[in-house]
């Protein structure tokens, strides 16, 4: 089955500054890699996804990167905001349907 | 526009008793997937179903727990005896059918159980 590491498990940045989390994935099949952000007691919401025929993905602060020949994918949010501390969950998708997640990184963006 | 429907938002049980945990996926949605989330943990995929169909219900513990989507109304996970182990936030996601984004998942708010 597929695996996915996440790190950092705890990420603390400036108002301001950027913030990059990594994930890496096992399974080589996989070819759809999307990123959620969960705020306290809420569902996940889906912020940005890539896919495999892509490199780079951007929606104005964030961004995603994917290098498939190393396995491994990026969340990079430039210019933090204090509602950017969450927790981000980035996902690997497996066998056509099955995501499997990462631990999650919880992000504190300091005013 | 709503999104994806899940109640109750937060379910308390005693040991031995069941839990239904109901999810309506979103409009034109068909595809619906729970996953389970521990406390400071990822969420963990549980079983994927379609309507009237369980395709891949491989995380899901074989006692005790069971899904279905009915042909009408909402998804149901149905957790029989539960324990204090099963005390977690139980996501609900649906995906479109066709189109390019087939596998695109949106989610629920959740429901929380505990299980006293």
């Amino acid at each position: 089955g597929e695996n996915v590491e996440q790190h950092p498990s705890t990420l603390s940045v400036q108002e301001g500054d950027s913030a990059v989390i990594k994930c890496t994935y096992s399974d080589s099949a996989s070819n759809y890699f999307p990123w959620y952000k969960q705020e306290l007691g809420k569902g996940p919401q889906l912020i940005i996804d890539i896919r495999s025929n892509v490199g780079e993905k951007k929606d104005q602060r964030i961004a995603v990167t994917l290098n498939k020949t190393a396995k491994h994918f990026s969340l990079h949010i430039t210019e933090t905001q204090p509602e950017d501390s969450a927790v981000y969950f980035c996902a690997a998708l497996y066998n056509f349907n099955k995501f499997y997640f990462g631990s999650g990184t919880k992000l504190n963006v300091k005013p | 526009n709503a999104g994806v429907m899940q109640n109750p938002r937060h379910l308390v049980r005693r040991r031995g008793q069941e839990a239904r945990l109901r999810c309506s996926p979103m409009k034109g949605h068909s595809h619906v997937y729970w996953y389970r989330q521990l406390p400071e943990e990822g969420l963990k995929f549980m079983v994927y179903l379609q309507k009237e169909n369980i395709i891949d219900e491989s995380g899901m513990p074989k006692e005790r727990f069971s899904a279905e989507f009915p042909k009408e109304g909402p998804s149901i996970l149905r957790i029989q005896q539960v324990v204090r182990g099963d005390s977690a936030a139980y996501f609900c996601a649906s995906s479109p059918v066709g189109g390019v984004s087939t596998d695109t998942q949106y989610f629920g708010p959740g429901t929380r159980l505990t299980v006293l």
